[in-house]
């Protein structure tokens, strides 16, 4: 059981250039999220999906897409990435109103 | 949501007792207390979780008073693997959607 996994572990990118940072979980969740974490702050909601099908902005979604392929699997996709998104990306899942479980982390530099 | 305010941060030593209050005067009927514990460099991790009253676990214990208006996590005996930063979250039953604070940072010292 490997629970949240998120690839890849630190990416650099300059201004402009796109990526998209995957993020699986093996533990039947339905529900999964996005957070952003700059460096001494806490998590800010980027995207949530809370089932199948369905995906939901959250505090900060501006300049991020996401896609809810499938139960296991959560895409976060920045289009033309910023200086403003360095940052590093948690991405998290849970079954219902119970605990998160939450990834390693995707530490990005947008130079 | 109800917002909540902790202490930005604390210190303590090793082998204290140490109690973390959070403040959520906003908190509705249906709202239940979360907290989390993050280490550097690592995903946020459930500690515990309670309704009102008094909850325990192997790790730690909250307290609600009766109005449900703060609630206070309690360490016992922290340790130096202890320092963290510790997130309290006030969830709505049934929502789908969490915020994060900035935390309270926890520094044990020898």
């Amino acid at each position: 059981n490997a629970g949240v996994t998120q690839t890849p572990k630190f990416q650099v990118l300059k201004t402009g250039q796109s990526m998209t940072l995957q993020c699986a979980q093996d533990m039947n969740h339905n529900s999964m999220y996005w957070y952003r974490q700059d460096p001494g702050m806490g998590l800010r909601l980027i995207y949530y999906s809370a089932s199948e099908g369905t995906t939901d902005k959250g505090e900060v979604p501006n300049g991020y897409n996401v896609s809810r392929l499938n139960k296991r699997e959560f895409s976060l996709r920045l289009e033309s990435a910023a200086p403003s998104q360095t940052s590093v990306y948690f991405c998290a899942s849970r079954l219902t109103s119970d605990t998160q479980y939450f990834g390693p982390g995707t530490r990005l530099t947008v130079l | 949501l109800a917002k909540t305010t902790q202490p930005i941060s604390m210190d303590s030593y090793e082998g204290q007792e140490v109690n973390i209050t959070c403040s959520h005067n906003n908190i509705a009927t249906n709202d239940y207390i979360t907290w989390y514990q993050q280490f550097p460099s690592q995903g946020p991790r459930f500690i515990i979780q309670g309704y009102k009253t008094k909850v325990t676990n192997e790790v730690a214990s909250l307290f609600i008073p009766a109005d449900r208006k703060s609630s206070t996590l309690s360490l016992p005996r922290v340790s130096l693997s202890d320092t963290a930063v510790y997130y309290c979250l006030v969830v709505q039953t049934g929502a789908n959607n969490l915020f994060f604070g900035t935390g309270t940072r926890l520094t044990v010292i020898p």
